[in-house]
């Protein structure tokens, strides 16, 4: 059975950093494709970054770009998110989620608020 | 990038009912390999989401038949035949063809 496991969510300030984990089980890590979604409380679905399989290729939305790293460690099944300069428009549940293309699994979230 | 709009926003509908809901892209989803990376999901309230159909029209292990995905190009359409108590919740069609990924805005499905 595939689990997808977040953690790392937090309350921070405005400019500050968090660090996002997402461990993985029940299917080969390594070289599957990973994402993270995020949802904005009230809100809809909003992709954030995917990190590819084989050449861990990383794609970004725009409103994250420059401030989020999506990276992965194949040896701990652990996919992570780095989170800079975060702003308050960032406060939402972050869901992990296998594929890019196709995803087919999704975490049960870690809820991240940005506030002073 | 490449808009994805749902409608309707808010499909209120009797138990036993058909339901409908539309989905169209700013641009033809038909990926370069051939395959147009269509997906729908499912948020319950309270839940994550999960997929019921990828790739246009194939429903995912587990779906109950009276869900189905159709269509082509810019156009798609997710139907449940009779709707029952344990549909309401939120249906998103996402795109997987093209860099940034986008979803719909979202329709909100409830028991009239």
């Amino acid at each position: 059975e595939v689990q997808l496991l977040e953690s790392g969510g937090d309350l921070v300030q405005p400019g500050g950093s968090l660090r996002l984990s997402c461990a993985a089980s029940g299917f080969t890590f390594a070289g599957q494709a990973m994402s993270w979604v995020r949802q904005a409380p009230g809100k809809g679905l909003e992709w954030v970054s995917s990190i590819s399989g084989s050449t861990d290729s990383t794609y970004y939305a725009d409103s994250v770009k420059g401030r989020f790293t999506i990276s992965r460690d194949n040896s701990k099944n652990t996919l992570y998110l780095q989170m800079n300069s975060l702003r308050a428009e960032d406060t939402a549940v972050y869901y992990c989620a296998k594929g890019a293309t196709l995803i087919d699994q999704w975490g049960q979230g870690t809820l991240v608020t940005v506030s002073s | 990038d490449v808009v994805m709009t749902q409608s309707p926003l808010s499909l209120p509908v009797t138990l036993g009912q058909p339901a409908s809901i539309s989905c169209r892209s700013s641009q033809s989803l038909v990926h370069s390999d051939g395959n147009t990376y269509l997906n729908w999901f499912q948020q319950r309230p309270g839940q994550s989401p999960r997929r019921l159909i990828y790739k246009v029209s194939n429903r995912d292990s587990g779906v109950p038949d009276r869900f189905s995905g159709s269509g082509s190009g810019t156009d798609f359409t997710l139907k449940i035949s009779r709707v029952e108590a344990e549909d309401v919740g939120v249906y998103y069609c996402m795109q997987g063809t093209y860099w940034p990924r986008t979803f719909g805005q979202g329709t909100n499905l409830e028991i009239k």
